[in-house]
């Protein structure tokens, strides 16, 4: 079957400016995660939805982030007034439930200037 | 301390021989235990998840795990220029908390 799928797969924004990026996770999959990449380092969490249940938004690191799900669907990441920091590949995982094991999607790289 | 360690490498390993990844963890309340293969500008792919003490065989790979010592393993035998990737430790803490703490991954090399 399909797996996690990302847009876009590649942003290139100007420093100030706000992204967004979007996750579709595997059907029937009711958890959901977000992840940051930075290059060469390890996996970084953000946030994490699980059905209706209120997200778990304690990996994001600055109010400048936000996520938002749909159901048990779709989901947005946004990044507003984009830093240079911000430049990373940001992975969305969904699994069939929590602490079931969790699957990947192709990332959006991400890149500031 | 690093919550998730792995040695980075790189590893190099022969054509045909056992390579052996390690990793250890610090939150001895960690529940269930993950290694994914990431091939360069790729995403992460599962291999292996391990839940309990002992082994867990899955083809040609084997993860270990020693939850006393804080301890995952990922033995690849018979490596294929194929397996040549970063392999990443990723471990869940706590129940209730359901994020993964990733280890920075160690880079093997399959050598022909």
């Amino acid at each position: 079957g399909a797996g996690v799928s990302q847009s876009p797969s590649n942003k290139v924004t100007e420093k100030g400016k706000d992204v967004e990026l979007r996750c579709d996770p595997i059907s029937g999959h009711t958890a959901l995660y977000w992840y940051r990449q930075r290059l060469g380092q390890g996996l970084e969490f953000l946030i994490y939805f699980q059905g209706n249940s209120a997200p778990d938004k304690s990996g994001l690191p600055s109010d400048r982030f936000s996520a938002e799900r749909t159901g048990e669907s779709v989901s947005t990441l946004t990044i507003q007034r984009t830093q240079q920091e911000d430049s990373a590949v940001y992975l969305c995982a969904s699994s069939p439930g929590p602490s079931y094991e969790q699957y990947f999607g192709p990332g959006t790289r991400l890149t500031v200037t | 301390q690093k919550e998730v360690e792995q040695n980075s490498g790189p590893l190099s390993v022969p054509e045909g021989a056992i390579a052996s990844l390690n990793c250890t963890y610090s939150d001895r309340g960690s529940q269930s235990f993950f290694w994914y293969r990431q091939y360069s500008g790729k995403s992460p792919e599962l291999i292996m998840f391990i839940y309990s003490n002992g082994d867990k065989e899955d083809g040609r790979f084997t993860a270990q795990l020693n939850k006393a010592s804080q301890y995952v393993s990922l033995l690849i035998r018979d490596s294929q220029p194929s397996d040549s990737a970063t392999y990443l430790c990723a471990v869940k803490s706590n129940f209730g908390n359901e994020k993964l703490t990733f280890g920075t991954g160690t880079r093997l090399t399959i050598i022909p």
